[in-house]
């Protein structure tokens, strides 16, 4: 089953342009996870927040996690054409399993 | 950080027949997950890959429709069974950390095709 909706869906932008993409989920969780995959292939980590962390960076990458709304944001600044994939949240709980949202296409234009 | 190796990348197969796919992992893990990606979807978790016991089933995903086999800390398989156009999909391997906050590890995914 699915955990929540991302929005957008789709996300156009301009090489240099910041993209943003939010996630929304519906459980208690022990941390959150955002994942990039290219062209249908294995899913890339970005970044794990606890449940009880606000905000996270990892380079170009900023996530804030907000447990009172179940809602985190990606943000990419300074978005590049390799940026142009899917992103996905997930929800880690118990035993380690992964809940996934829909996801959110990115497509960075040069 | 885990390498993880599966294997068929991609596969065209006829209804009806079955397929099985490999997961290698290059360090011993505990947790092994296989997820089930449809054309366009998010990925849905099938089962968790437990060594030593049977796999552990989500909702709506059986043993005789998706046997697991898990015969040591680095390697698992996933069969899809009795094929049907609806089982076209992405098939993915992922291993877990130790631990409750802990990144995944996902391989590079079965394509597959079933006409």
């Amino acid at each position: 089953s699915q955990q929540g909706e991302e929005d957008p869906q789709a996300l156009s932008i301009q090489e240099g342009e910041n993209a943003t993409m939010n996630c929304s989920y519906k459980t208690s969780i022990n941390n959150l996870q955002w994942y990039r995959q290219n062209s249908g292939r294995g899913l890339v980590h970005l970044i794990l927040i606890r449940s009880n962390e606000r905000e996270k960076h990892s380079g170009r990458l900023r996530v804030t996690l907000d447990t009172s709304k179940k809602s985190s944001s990606l943000l990419i600044t300074a978005s590049r054409a390799a940026d142009t994939a899917s992103y996905f949240c997930a929800t880690g709980e118990y035993g380690n399993k992964l809940v996934f949202g829909a996801g959110t296409i990115l497509r960075v234009k040069s | 950080s885990a390498v993880i190796s599966q294997k068929p990348s991609r596969d065209i197969c006829q209804r009806g027949t079955s397929l099985t796919i490999q997961c290698q992992v290059d360090s011993q893990v505990t947790m092994m997950f296989w997820y089930r990606q449809q054309p366009g979807q998010s990925l849905t978790l099938i089962a968790t890959a437990n060594q030593g016991s049977e796999a552990t089933y989500e909702s709506g995903f059986v043993i005789d429709k998706f046997p697991i086999s898990r015969p040591n800390l680095t390697f698992s398989t996933l069969t899809v069974s009795n094929m049907s156009p609806e089982d076209s999909s992405i098939y993915l391997c992922s291993v877990s950390g130790i631990g409750a906050n802990t990144e995944a590890f996902f391989g590079q995914g079965t394509r597959l095709t079933v006409v």
